[in-house]
């Protein structure tokens, strides 16, 4: 069955330190993976997408994060967290490149201590 | 400002009514979405529409409709056959010139009363 984990339901780092928000995914074929942010009562801002190519992937708000196909990870990285990266970060993955077949992990909170 | 406007913000429903969510896009997007928001289970995908004029089920259709008449257009009705509703509904869109980004509004809170 395809699937995506995110195995850390909350992840705390303290301002200027780095960040890592983990996600697994169980896909058939190639997979099209994203990483979304979303704020308390808002919708879900896209920050981020692998499709091909590098396995290194930059995104919106100095986020990145690494396509690790032998590991099927898409690790969501920043090298100095602020407090206002709080939020709750959701990793997805769409296979065959179907945009109906996207599925969603449970997310993570990350908590950004000042 | 191009975007995907969603209404209303909030909305209560008594038991055995059926309440109708509007997603209006500008963004000319071809492909139209909805999905279901609980806490700690991520998103679950309701319906989808890839043209107007014709819609799919998602994982977890029961007790909603839709339609899509128009293509900046999709609204969602929560049928009172949906047995607990209580839940944040996020619409969004894309088309193939957004590389599969899926884009989403800002979403709107059900709760039944």
């Amino acid at each position: 069955a395809q699937s995506v984990a995110q195995p850390e339901d909350q992840v705390n780092v303290a301002e200027g330190n780095p960040l890592t928000v983990k996600c697994t995914y169980s896909v058939s074929g190639n997979p099209y993976l994203f990483w979304y942010v979303q704020y308390p009562n808002r919708g879900l801002q896209f920050l981020l997408k692998y499709i091909t190519g590098d396995n290194l992937v930059k995104g919106s708000y100095g986020f990145e994060a690494e396509f690790n196909k032998s590991q099927t990870s898409f690790h969501l990285k920043k090298p100095s967290a602020l407090v206002s990266d709080s939020a709750l970060y959701f990793c997805a993955v769409s296979y065959g490149g179907a945009t109906n077949k996207l599925i969603f992990g449970t997310g993570t909170l990350l908590a950004v201590q000042p | 400002d191009g975007g995907i406007t969603q209404s209303p913000k909030y909305l209560f429903r008594k038991e055995g009514q059926n309440v109708t969510l509007s997603c209006e896009q500008n963004l000319n997007h071809d492909a139209m979405y909805w999905y279901r928001q609980d806490p700690g289970q991520g998103l679950r995908l309701i319906y989808y529409s890839q043209i107007v004029n014709d819609f799919q089920k998602g994982d977890i259709a029961e007790g909603y409709s839709v339609s899509r008449e128009k293509k900046e257009s999709f609204p969602l009705t929560v049928t009172s056959a949906q047995k607990n509703p209580t839940a944040f509904y996020l619409c969004a869109s894309t088309d193939s010139n957004s590389g599969n980004t899926i884009y989403f509004g800002e979403g709107s809170w059900l709760t039944v009363v």
